[in-house]
């Protein structure tokens, strides 16, 4: 069975920290996709990363950095330098490779960047 | 492109009414898939499809139906609501085979059910 743990419910930071959002993982596949959806206070759900299980290289995409241990089975997301406009909850998903459509959601990081 | 569109956005029902919540995407996306939310408790898979005339039951498949008659359309039905089934339901769709965007669900932006 796959899992994804979100261990913080929820995160308070001042505008301008670094803050990392942590994200467990466990699965039997040996091929998998991790991602990073963030839902703003409207409610959409956007994309922000999908990881493959062979690429362990971390990435990094402006204030955003995601760094993958497969040895741990984490995949936490860094923000740099957080704003306001941070504020959302940021959910941490799995899925076999071949199926998305089974995607598998951690319960989420409510993160609130106060000014 | 509109992407995942749903509709309603808002629902209020009393117990034993029937509904359809609709999802349309234009993006001629083979998979499709019908997720709720529920505070505290991140998505959860209700059924989805892996193109027209298919689906399948995701992990909370009680209590709710979909068909699959076209690849645009993807509705998903409660036949007598309950107000366990009071939730915000999102539909996403994803390309299929080999396309470069084949494992990223795009979603819809929600529709909030009320169950009296």
């Amino acid at each position: 069975a796959q899992k994804v743990t979100q261990a913080q419910t929820e995160i308070s930071v001042v505008e301008k920290e670094d803050v990392t959002l942590d994200c467990v993982y466990e699965t039997r596949d040996t091929t998998y996709y991790l991602f990073w959806y963030k839902q703003p206070p409207s409610g959409e759900l956007v994309f922000l990363i999908r990881r493959n299980s062979f690429d362990e290289q971390n990435e990094i995409s402006g204030r955003y950095s995601w760094n993958f241990q497969k040895s741990t089975s984490s995949f936490n997301f860094t923000i740099t330098a957080s704003q306001v406009v941070d504020s959302a909850v940021y959910f941490c998903a799995l899925s076999p490779q071949g199926g998305s459509e089974k995607l598998v959601f951690g319960k989420g990081t409510k993160l609130t960047v106060n000014p | 492109n509109a992407g995942v569109t749903q509709t309603p956005k808002f629902q209020v029902l009393k117990t034993g009414q029937s509904m359809t919540l609709q999802c349309a995407q234009d993006m001629n996306h083979e998979y499709m898939s019908w997720y709720r939310q529920d505070p505290g408790m991140g998505l959860r898979l209700i059924h989805y499809s892996v193109g027209a005339g298919i689906t399948d039951q995701g992990e909370v498949p009680n209590g709710y139906n979909v068909s699959r008659s076209t690849t645009e359309d993807f509705p998903l039905r409660l036949l007598s609501a309950a107000p366990s089934q009071t939730s915000v339901y999102f539909c996403a769709s994803r390309e299929g085979g080999g396309a470069p965007g084949a494992n990223v669900l795009t979603f819809g932006a929600g529709s909030r059910l009320t169950v009296l």
